[in-house]
């Protein structure tokens, strides 16, 4: 099965600076790579996502950036906020497959 | 429209029972997932159903956890003769899927605790 790795399991900055969060996966046949976002006792839901057809996509503060060659895509969230601090969680599936999940990122945005 | 609902949102169970949570996802979705959450851990997943295709039951921790889907639409995941490791949050998702990844929508959970 799919091996996904995801790195830093915690992540701490100022307010106002940038966040990047990296995963790599190991099948080359993985085309859909999404990112969770998960505030302390709520459900995980969707902030971005990317298909393999494109190598960056970009929402407001949040990008995602897609290498398909080397196998790893980032999450990067410019001028953080308070609110931004969440477990983040990056994924990977292919054509009718299930997500395998990174072991997730604790984001804290200091003030 | 209604998001994916899971019942009871709390279990409180002693040791050697068995447990029965819910699912019921969003209408027309024909994937549904169930994932373990334990404190402050990852995503582990359970059991994927997608359509009428046989359950993908690979991240099933023992035979005492079970899940069906009745009529392509809510699931049920029984755990029985529960053990302390077994408390948890228990996710469940759904998504459409239909010959590409979808997001999946995640139900609030069900805290079970195993005393």
């Amino acid at each position: 099965g799919e091996n996904v790795e995801q790195h830093p399991s915690t992540l701490s900055v100022q307010e106002g600076d940038s966040a990047v969060i990296k995963c790599t996966y190991s099948d080359s046949a993985s085309n859909y790579f999404p990112w969770y976002k998960q505030e302390l006792g709520k459900r995980p839901q969707l902030i971005i996502d990317i298909r393999s057809n494109v190598g960056e996509k970009k929402d407001q503060r949040i990008a995602v950036t897609l290498n398909k060659t080397a196998k790893h895509f980032s999450l990067h969230i410019t001028e953080t906020q308070p609110e931004d601090s969440a477990v983040y969680f990056c994924a990977v599936s292919s054509t009718l497959g299930r997500l395998y999940f990174g072991r997730g990122t604790q984001l804290t945005v200091w003030p | 429209g209604a998001g994916v609902s899971q019942s009871p949102s709390n279990k409180v169970t002693e040791k050697g029972k068995d447990v029965e949570l819910r699912c019921d996802p969003i209408s027309g979705h024909t994937a549904l997932y169930w994932y373990r959450q334990s404190l402050g851990q990852g995503l582990e997943f359970l059991i994927y159903f997608q359509g009428n295709s046989a359950p993908d039951k690979s991240g099933l921790p023992s035979d005492r956890f079970s899940a069906e889907r009745t009529g392509g639409s809510v699931s049920t995941l029984t755990i029985q003769r529960t053990q302390q490791e077994d408390s948890a949050v228990y996710l469940c998702a759904s998504s459409f899927s239909q010959g590409a990844a979808y997001e999946q929508y995640f139900g609030p959970g069900t805290r079970l605790t195993v005393t």
